[in-house]
């Protein structure tokens, strides 16, 4: 079985710009969510979603958001972005709910 | 004062030693997850549990519901040990379990 697939590993851009990533996850998973590691604040969650419904969301801006579609694959999305936006984002997928989260490698995203 | 705590920050041992790392909790879970990040980003789930104790080869993670304390234990380390571990929690309440509450991390280094 193939893992979780995050593209691009990296990327570079500019402030202002917006920013799409995506994340494919282990086939026959549905729930796939999102988190943001910085070196200040560590792993923080970001939103889950659910056969194509977002069903929870961390404490960040407007500016980011991301959907889902039918077969799974997710996408987030950063609008704006700041500086501060410079992380780690990394996508974890699960079968059901409640068991084991499966990452995916991330995209390191910095902010010039 | 974070809702997950992990200790130490930081852990040094010489190959082979037994090592411990901590990780208390102040809200209510329904799991527990033990993860492994090495340089370069990509996270690998080791332990996801919710009572009692689990093994994989040289790891050991267990976990007292009541005391809301986990600990990771890792005998006979080896240089290949050296990671970054951290604890994160499952919150208890209905809906989401994608919603993963994280600790700082354990900065782990084996010296051959």
């Amino acid at each position: 079985k193939a893992g979780v697939t995050q593209t691009p590993r990296y990327l570079i851009k500019t402030r202002g710009q917006q920013v799409t990533l995506s994340c494919s996850p282990i086939s026959g998973h549905r729930s796939v969510s999102w988190y943001q590691q910085t070196p200040g604040q560590g792993l923080q969650f970001l939103f889950e979603y659910f056969s194509e419904t977002q069903r929870n969301k961390g404490n960040f801006p407007g500016r980011f958001s991301g959907r889902q579609f039918s077969n799974s694959r997710s996408e987030m999305n950063v609008s704006t972005l700041e500086l501060g936006d410079s992380a780690l984002y990394l996508c974890a997928s699960r079968g059901q709910t409640n068991t084991e989260a499966f990452f995916g490698q991330g995209t390191r995203l910095t902010v010039v | 004062k974070n809702e997950v705590e992990q200790s130490p920050q930081n852990l040094t041992a010489q190959e082979g030693e037994f090592i411990t790392i901590n990780c208390s909790y102040s809200v209510g879970i329904s799991a527990l997850h033990w993860l492994q990040q090495h340089p370069g980003g990509g996270i690998v789930s080791l332990f996801m549990l919710s009572s009692g104790k689990k093994k994989h080869g040289r790891l050991i993670a267990t976990i007292n519901i009541q005391e809301k304390h986990s600990s990771l234990h890792i005998t006979a380390s080896h240089p290949r040990d050296s990671a970054v571990y951290i604890c994160a929690v499952q919150r208890n309440y209905g809906g989401s379990q994608g919603n993963l509450i994280f600790g700082k991390g354990t900065k782990l280094s084996v010296k051959p």
